[in-house]
């Protein structure tokens, strides 16, 4: 099984700040199987990133990713008051399908 | 458009069994896998497993193997996930999913989520 090991566990930023978020799998991944989730409360996970750099459909180009093997990020630009939420990796290339453990994005 | 619809809200004493449906629509059933996650109160995102909508061959994460089990009626495109030997700390929210996102349908990455299922599990 590969775990994904997210950092950090809570960020504290201001609207306008930048968040970096970090995801490390236990062993190397696919870029092309690795993905991100944006998660509000009260809501099923919305996905932002997939293969690892590409948006999905919809989602504004603040957020970007980056990475491959065992070092993935999350960047967000500059955090809009809708930003802030939960962020899962997870990667899609083996079973059993896995997620990191999550990434809150909190208001200072 | 793609929905999965699932079923109602249920609350099960310790040592009962949960069955929940997820009703699938807007694009060809049987050309893809239906994933099970859960999410515990305040907690991550867990995969608990996933069915083969066409063979109807299941893959469980080892922690569910034995409890859990995925099945699904072609005719009605609906997957029924029953997890047996409930206890407390399986009350969570359960999701039923196509986390597909390596395909491109439509130009946009295969990934839908159903509404969730909250099971709660108290005597």
């Amino acid at each position: 099984e590969i775990v994904l090991t997210q950092s950090p566990g809570t960020l504290s930023l201001s609207p306008g700040e930048r968040a970096t978020l970090s995801c490390r799998p236990s062993q190397s991944v696919r870029s092309t199987h690795l993905g991100w989730y944006q998660q509000k409360p009260g809501q099923a996970p919305r996905l932002l990133i997939y293969g690892a750099s590409n948006r999905a459909t919809g989602i504004p180009d603040r957020f970007s990713g980056s990475g491959s093997g065992t070092d993935f990020t999350l960047t967000i630009s500059r955090l809009e008051p809708e930003d802030f939420a939960v962020y899962y990796c997870h990667q899609y290339g083996s079973t059993p399908r896995t997620f990191g453990q999550g990434t809150k994005v909190e208001i200072k | 458009q793609v929905q999965l619809m699932q079923s109602g809200a249920e609350v099960k004493k310790p040592g009962a069994s949960v069955k929940v449906s997820c009703k699938a629509s807007g694009y060809t059933f049987i050309n893809y896998y239906i994933h099970l996650v859960r999410q515990a109160p305040g907690q991550g995102l867990e995969w608990m497993g996933l069915i083969d909508t066409s063979r109807g061959e299941t893959v469980y994460a080892q922690k569910f193997q034995g409890r859990v089990t995925m099945t699904r009626d072609t005719s009605t495109t609906t997957v029924y996930a029953e997890l047996s030997s409930l206890r407390s700390e399986d009350t969570a929210m359960y999701f039923c999913a196509l986390l597909s996102p390596g395909i491109i349908v439509g130009g946009r990455p295969f990934d839908y989520w159903g509404q969730g299922t909250l099971v709660t599990v108290s005597s």
